[in-house]
Protein backbone atom coordinates (compact mmCIF):
# COMPACT_ATOMS: atom_id res chain seq x y z
CA UNK A 1 0.00 0.00 0.00
CA UNK A 2 0.94 3.57 -0.62
CA UNK A 3 1.66 5.12 2.42
CA UNK A 4 3.49 8.59 3.43
CA UNK A 5 4.55 8.93 6.94
CA UNK A 6 5.79 12.06 8.32
CA UNK A 7 7.35 12.87 12.00
CA UNK A 8 7.51 14.55 13.93
CA UNK A 9 3.37 15.12 14.15
CA UNK A 10 4.67 18.13 15.69
CA UNK A 11 7.46 20.48 16.88
CA UNK A 12 8.38 23.87 18.64
CA UNK A 13 11.58 25.49 18.32
CA UNK A 14 12.90 28.53 19.40
CA UNK A 15 13.41 31.47 16.79
CA UNK A 16 16.79 31.43 15.49
CA UNK A 17 17.09 27.69 15.74
CA UNK A 18 17.41 24.99 13.44
CA UNK A 19 15.19 21.70 12.31
CA UNK A 20 14.62 18.81 10.58
CA UNK A 21 11.32 17.53 9.67
CA UNK A 22 11.09 13.54 8.40
CA UNK A 23 9.29 12.42 5.70
CA UNK A 24 9.19 8.12 4.59
CA UNK A 25 7.17 6.92 1.91
CA UNK A 26 6.52 3.34 0.22
CA UNK A 27 4.90 5.01 -2.98
CA UNK A 28 5.82 2.79 -5.85
CA UNK A 29 6.94 3.44 -8.44
CA UNK A 30 8.22 6.80 -7.44
CA UNK A 31 8.20 10.07 -9.64
CA UNK A 32 9.06 12.88 -7.28
CA UNK A 33 8.55 14.30 -3.77
CA UNK A 34 7.31 17.56 -2.41
CA UNK A 35 7.18 19.80 0.18
CA UNK A 36 4.61 21.85 1.06
CA UNK A 37 3.89 24.40 3.61
CA UNK A 38 0.33 25.01 5.06
CA UNK A 39 -0.07 28.31 7.08
CA UNK A 40 -2.97 28.39 9.36
CA UNK A 41 -6.24 28.66 7.57
CA UNK A 42 -4.50 28.48 4.02
CA UNK A 43 -3.66 26.37 1.42
CA UNK A 44 -0.53 24.42 0.81
CA UNK A 45 2.01 25.74 -1.06
CA UNK A 46 4.91 23.83 -2.53
CA UNK A 47 8.16 24.72 -1.52
CA UNK A 48 10.13 22.00 -2.70
CA UNK A 49 10.00 19.26 -5.32
CA UNK A 50 12.94 16.44 -5.95
CA UNK A 51 12.95 13.51 -8.22
CA UNK A 52 14.65 10.28 -8.22
CA UNK A 53 18.25 11.57 -9.35
CA UNK A 54 18.03 14.60 -7.25
CA UNK A 55 19.23 13.99 -3.88
CA UNK A 56 19.17 17.98 -2.46
CA UNK A 57 17.61 20.74 -3.40
CA UNK A 58 16.98 24.45 -1.38
CA UNK A 59 14.82 27.06 -1.43
CA UNK A 60 15.96 29.74 0.84
CA UNK A 61 16.22 28.44 4.62
CA UNK A 62 14.99 25.65 3.31
CA UNK A 63 16.67 22.34 2.07
CA UNK A 64 15.00 19.21 1.04
CA UNK A 65 16.81 16.15 1.19
CA UNK A 66 15.87 12.92 -0.94
CA UNK A 67 17.43 8.81 -0.30
CA UNK A 68 15.38 6.80 -3.12
CA UNK A 69 16.96 4.03 -1.79
CA UNK A 70 15.75 4.13 1.30
CA UNK A 71 12.71 6.42 0.41
CA UNK A 72 13.43 8.94 3.11
CA UNK A 73 13.59 12.37 3.01
CA UNK A 74 14.37 15.61 5.02
CA UNK A 75 13.43 19.24 5.27
CA UNK A 76 15.84 21.30 6.99
CA UNK A 77 14.84 24.71 8.15
CA UNK A 78 17.86 27.21 9.05
CA UNK A 79 17.44 29.94 11.40
CA UNK A 80 14.04 29.78 11.81
CA UNK A 81 11.85 32.55 12.05
CA UNK A 82 8.24 32.81 13.44
CA UNK A 83 6.74 33.28 9.99
CA UNK A 84 8.31 29.53 9.39
CA UNK A 85 5.36 28.46 11.90
CA UNK A 86 2.88 26.32 10.04
CA UNK A 87 2.32 22.68 8.93
CA UNK A 88 4.94 20.74 6.42
CA UNK A 89 3.34 18.36 4.02
CA UNK A 90 5.66 15.79 1.82
CA UNK A 91 3.92 14.73 -0.87
CA UNK A 92 4.93 11.88 -3.37
CA UNK A 93 3.88 11.52 -6.67
CA UNK A 94 3.61 7.81 -8.39
CA UNK A 95 4.30 7.49 -12.24
CA UNK A 96 2.07 4.67 -12.32
CA UNK A 97 -1.19 7.41 -12.64
CA UNK A 98 -1.38 9.85 -15.91
CA UNK A 99 -3.46 12.00 -13.53
CA UNK A 100 -0.12 12.65 -11.28
CA UNK A 101 -1.72 10.96 -8.46
CA UNK A 102 -0.88 12.52 -4.66
CA UNK A 103 0.31 11.00 -1.82
CA UNK A 104 -0.02 13.03 1.07
CA UNK A 105 1.30 12.78 4.93
CA UNK A 106 -0.45 14.05 7.53
CA UNK A 107 2.00 16.84 7.99
CA UNK A 108 4.03 18.29 10.72
CA UNK A 109 3.03 21.28 13.12
CA UNK A 110 5.91 23.42 13.10
CA UNK A 111 5.89 26.20 16.31
CA UNK A 112 8.68 29.18 16.25
CA UNK A 113 8.51 30.76 19.68
CA UNK A 114 10.30 33.82 20.29
CA UNK B 1 -4.18 37.34 -10.97
CA UNK B 2 -5.86 35.66 -8.42
CA UNK B 3 -5.31 32.02 -8.75
CA UNK B 4 -7.56 30.13 -7.17
CA UNK B 5 -10.43 31.67 -5.54
CA UNK B 6 -12.76 29.39 -3.31
CA UNK B 7 -16.23 30.62 -1.95
CA UNK B 8 -17.51 30.56 0.41
CA UNK B 9 -15.11 31.06 3.02
CA UNK B 10 -17.12 28.74 5.75
CA UNK B 11 -20.63 27.49 5.76
CA UNK B 12 -22.79 26.10 8.60
CA UNK B 13 -25.46 23.92 6.64
CA UNK B 14 -27.91 21.55 8.25
CA UNK B 15 -27.56 18.21 7.26
CA UNK B 16 -29.96 17.19 4.02
CA UNK B 17 -29.24 20.19 2.54
CA UNK B 18 -27.54 20.79 -0.92
CA UNK B 19 -24.29 22.18 -0.84
CA UNK B 20 -22.36 23.74 -3.92
CA UNK B 21 -18.45 24.53 -3.26
CA UNK B 22 -17.51 26.99 -5.84
CA UNK B 23 -14.10 27.20 -7.39
CA UNK B 24 -12.36 29.68 -9.81
CA UNK B 25 -8.64 29.50 -11.23
CA UNK B 26 -7.74 32.45 -14.11
CA UNK B 27 -3.98 30.46 -14.67
CA UNK B 28 -5.73 28.18 -17.62
CA UNK B 29 -4.51 25.21 -16.03
CA UNK B 30 -6.12 21.99 -17.71
CA UNK B 31 -6.09 20.21 -14.45
CA UNK B 32 -8.25 20.49 -11.22
CA UNK B 33 -9.10 18.74 -8.17
CA UNK B 34 -11.14 18.61 -4.80
CA UNK B 35 -9.82 17.83 -1.66
CA UNK B 36 -10.70 17.26 2.04
CA UNK B 37 -8.51 17.74 4.84
CA UNK B 38 -9.90 16.65 7.92
CA UNK B 39 -7.46 16.60 11.34
CA UNK B 40 -4.63 14.30 11.90
CA UNK B 41 -5.38 12.87 8.02
CA UNK B 42 -3.63 13.88 5.34
CA UNK B 43 -5.37 15.34 2.30
CA UNK B 44 -7.77 13.03 0.53
CA UNK B 45 -8.53 13.60 -3.20
CA UNK B 46 -12.40 13.74 -3.72
CA UNK B 47 -12.93 14.36 -7.74
CA UNK B 48 -10.54 15.70 -10.32
CA UNK B 49 -10.96 16.57 -14.16
CA UNK B 50 -7.86 16.29 -16.24
CA UNK B 51 -9.18 18.54 -18.75
CA UNK B 52 -12.71 20.73 -19.40
CA UNK B 53 -15.87 18.28 -20.06
CA UNK B 54 -13.97 15.63 -18.48
CA UNK B 55 -14.22 14.65 -14.39
CA UNK B 56 -12.88 11.24 -12.42
CA UNK B 57 -13.36 10.07 -8.73
CA UNK B 58 -10.17 10.16 -6.68
CA UNK B 59 -10.35 8.81 -3.27
CA UNK B 60 -13.20 9.64 -1.36
CA UNK B 61 -15.55 10.44 -4.35
CA UNK B 62 -18.98 8.94 -2.15
CA UNK B 63 -21.34 11.97 -1.45
CA UNK B 64 -19.79 14.30 -4.01
CA UNK B 65 -20.58 15.41 -7.84
CA UNK B 66 -18.70 17.79 -9.95
CA UNK B 67 -18.88 19.40 -12.72
CA UNK B 68 -16.35 20.78 -15.47
CA UNK B 69 -18.33 23.09 -18.15
CA UNK B 70 -14.93 25.38 -18.95
CA UNK B 71 -11.49 25.71 -17.95
CA UNK B 72 -11.62 28.16 -15.23
CA UNK B 73 -14.40 26.98 -13.02
CA UNK B 74 -14.90 23.57 -10.87
CA UNK B 75 -17.76 23.31 -8.87
CA UNK B 76 -18.01 20.49 -5.97
CA UNK B 77 -21.84 19.55 -4.66
CA UNK B 78 -23.03 17.66 -2.21
CA UNK B 79 -26.43 16.62 -2.91
CA UNK B 80 -27.37 15.96 0.90
CA UNK B 81 -25.05 17.14 3.15
CA UNK B 82 -24.01 14.30 6.69
CA UNK B 83 -21.96 15.12 9.23
CA UNK B 84 -19.38 12.87 8.13
CA UNK B 85 -18.72 15.79 5.39
CA UNK B 86 -17.63 18.55 7.99
CA UNK B 87 -14.23 19.07 6.82
CA UNK B 88 -11.97 22.35 4.80
CA UNK B 89 -12.45 21.34 1.26
CA UNK B 90 -9.64 22.31 -0.67
CA UNK B 91 -9.49 23.06 -4.34
CA UNK B 92 -6.13 22.67 -6.93
CA UNK B 93 -5.41 23.15 -9.99
CA UNK B 94 -1.92 22.10 -12.34
CA UNK B 95 -0.84 23.07 -15.70
CA UNK B 96 -1.20 19.65 -17.38
CA UNK B 97 -2.08 16.79 -14.40
CA UNK B 98 0.91 14.66 -14.84
CA UNK B 99 3.31 13.76 -12.48
CA UNK B 100 5.68 16.47 -12.78
CA UNK B 101 3.32 19.18 -12.15
CA UNK B 102 2.85 21.49 -9.11
CA UNK B 103 -0.16 21.44 -7.88
CA UNK B 104 -1.67 25.38 -6.74
CA UNK B 105 -3.88 25.31 -4.07
CA UNK B 106 -6.92 27.54 -3.28
CA UNK B 107 -7.65 29.07 0.22
CA UNK B 108 -10.40 26.58 1.32
CA UNK B 109 -13.54 26.23 2.44
CA UNK B 110 -14.56 25.57 6.26
CA UNK B 111 -17.83 23.48 6.04
CA UNK B 112 -19.83 22.72 8.98
CA UNK B 113 -22.46 19.94 8.73
CA UNK B 114 -25.00 19.72 11.83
Amino acid sequence: KNQVEQSPQSLIILEGKNCTLQCNYTVSPFSNLRWYKQDTGRGPVSLTIMTFSENTKSNGRYTATLDADTKQSSLHITASQLSDSASYICVVSDRGSTLGRLYFGRGTQLTVWP
Amino acid sequence: IAGITQAPTSQILAAGRRMTLRCTQDMRHNAMYWYRQDLGLGLRLIHYSNTAGTTGKGEVPDGYSVSRANTDDFPLTLASAVPSQTSVYFCASSARGDTADTQYFGPGTRLTVL
